[in-house]
């Protein structure tokens, strides 16, 4: 049970920012939020993780709701190569990483 | 550092016959998982090993699927007596921490295996 709930499918113009929202309302204190992407073809790539605070990386943004219980992945500006399947994840207690369906992006020229 | 290598990357196999996947997990990563992925679905978990251990299993059939993670080599994911439904992708990640916690986990480029 993955325990996030995310979009199945969303779309963007390249160039424009994407917003990608994953509720995660059960999850515990101690649990991350861990995003990561599958490009086609492709093993999966870490994108971001965070637990309270917003982080940044040279990928993209994660905001966190101040109770925890969602977070949205952001694009600052997409492109092409940003096409992929986008998974929000939690962190278990025992250390693993439960994938849910995740949301296909698709980036229109 | 090379990243986490996987071997074969694509395995064909006669219904019946053992398919062994390798998984070389990032130099200093002692975490190794398994995942399955059916062609248009998601990453199925199977297995957490650490060294010499099996963490959790929850996700592993009860028959036919077996993981180990030695001391010194590859970890190894072992399929006896494949079926046409084993056909699928497996990927392996690996991790210096557990990969749930504030640690980023590596993934491999994945076993496609055929069953015919």
């Amino acid at each position: 049970d993955a325990k996030t709930t995310q979009p199945n499918s969303m779309e963007s113009n390249e160039e424009e920012p994407v917003h990608l929202p994953c509720n995660h309302s059960t999850i515990s204190g101690t649990d991350y939020i861990h995003w990561y992407r599958q490009l086609p073809s492709q093993g999966p790539e870490y994108v971001i993780h965070g637990l309270t605070s917003n982080v940044n990386n040279r990928m993209a943004s994660l905001a966190i709701a101040e109770d925890r219980k969602s977070s949205t992945l952001i694009l600052h500006r997409a492109t092409l190569r940003d096409a992929a399947v986008y998974y929000c994840i939690r962190g278990g207690s025992q250390g693993n990483l439960i994938f849910g369906k995740g949301t296909k992006l698709s980036v229109k020229p | 550092n090379a990243g986490v290598m996987q071997n074969p990357r694509h395995l064909v196999r006669r219904r019946g016959q053992e398919a062994r996947l390798r998984c070389s997990p990032m130099k200093g990563h002692s975490h190794v998982y398994w995942y399955r992925q059916l062609p248009e679905e998601g990453l199925k978990f199977m297995v957490y090993l650490q060294k010499e251990n099996i963490i959790d299993e929850s996700g592993m059939p009860k028959e036919r699927f077996s993981a180990e993670f030695p001391k010194e080599g590859p970890s190894i994911l072992r399929i006896q007596q494949v079926v046409r439904g084993d056909s699928a992708a497996y990927f392996c990640a690996s991790s210096p921490l557990p990969g749930g916690l504030s640690t980023e986990a590596f993934f491999g480029q994945g076993t496609r295996l055929t069953v015919v």
